[in-house]
């Protein structure tokens, strides 16, 4: 089975801190994404990545970054947290084929509060 | 914008009955139409696809209805059981744009004993 691992579950943040979410994936997936998931607002993309080194911008990417430096590992980082920004934060990740083969695997999320 | 409309916000069904959660879309270049299920504490898991080509799909106690020229699409739940009390996420993509999904807002679905 595809993991998806998150670095922590839950983070307790000041505003104005640089915060740094972590994931990995052990799979070789080429795709890797970061949603946010926020009651009655479903699950929105933040940024995703089709391979190492790129990144493009999903719907809501004002105040938030993103590194890709090997292909298992992308990292959320958040420039200057804002209240605004506490929230659920999923990463998932997916191959590059036809999607009814093998869809997103999540991995459980990091409830970040900002305070 | 959203683009994927779901419906209701939140359900409770009692043991046995059957559970419905709706969604509408509006991009007709959608191709691909997912459910995620989510449990407390975890990731959201796909739990069953339809393509626009066909009118239903069923796994088990778990059924996707498909209406393209409504542009709806439902998820029937028979026999619902305390274990399906979770998050469903209905689901869009048009898989030639790239592998990016979009999520509608999301039912908690109760399922009382």
């Amino acid at each position: 089975d595809v993991k998806v691992t998150q670095s922590s579950r839950y983070l307790v943040k000041r505003t104005g801190e640089k915060v740094f979410l972590e994931c990995v994936q052990d799979m070789d997936h080429e795709n890797m994404f970061w949603y946010r998931q926020d009651p009655g607002l479903g699950l929105r993309l933040i940024y995703f990545s089709y391979d190492v080194k790129m990144k493009e911008k999903g719907d809501i990417p004002e105040g938030y970054s993103v590194s890709r430096e090997k292909k298992e590992r992308f990292s959320l980082i958040l420039e200057s947290a804002s209240t605004n920004q506490t929230s659920m934060y999923l990463c998932a990740s997916s191959l590059i084929m036809r999607l009814s083969i093998i869809g997103y695997t999540f991995g459980s999320g990091t409830r970040l509060t900002v305070v | 914008q959203q683009q994927v409309k779901q419906s209701p916000q939140s359900l409770i069904v009692q043991k046995g009955g059957i559970s419905i959660i709706n969604c509408a879309y509006e991009n007709t270049a959608f191709d691909y139409f997912p459910w995620y299920q989510q449990f407390p504490g975890k990731g959201p898991a796909l739990l069953i696809a339809i393509r626009p080509d066909v009118s239903e799909k069923k796994e088990g106690r778990f059924t996707i209805s498909f209406n393209k020229s409504a542009k709806q699409f439902s998820l029937h739940i028979m026999d619902s059981q305390p274990g399906d009390s979770a998050t469903y996420f209905c689901a869009a993509i048009q898989e030639t744009s790239g592998s990016r999904l979009t999520f509608g807002e999301g039912t908690q679905l109760t399922v009382n004993p």
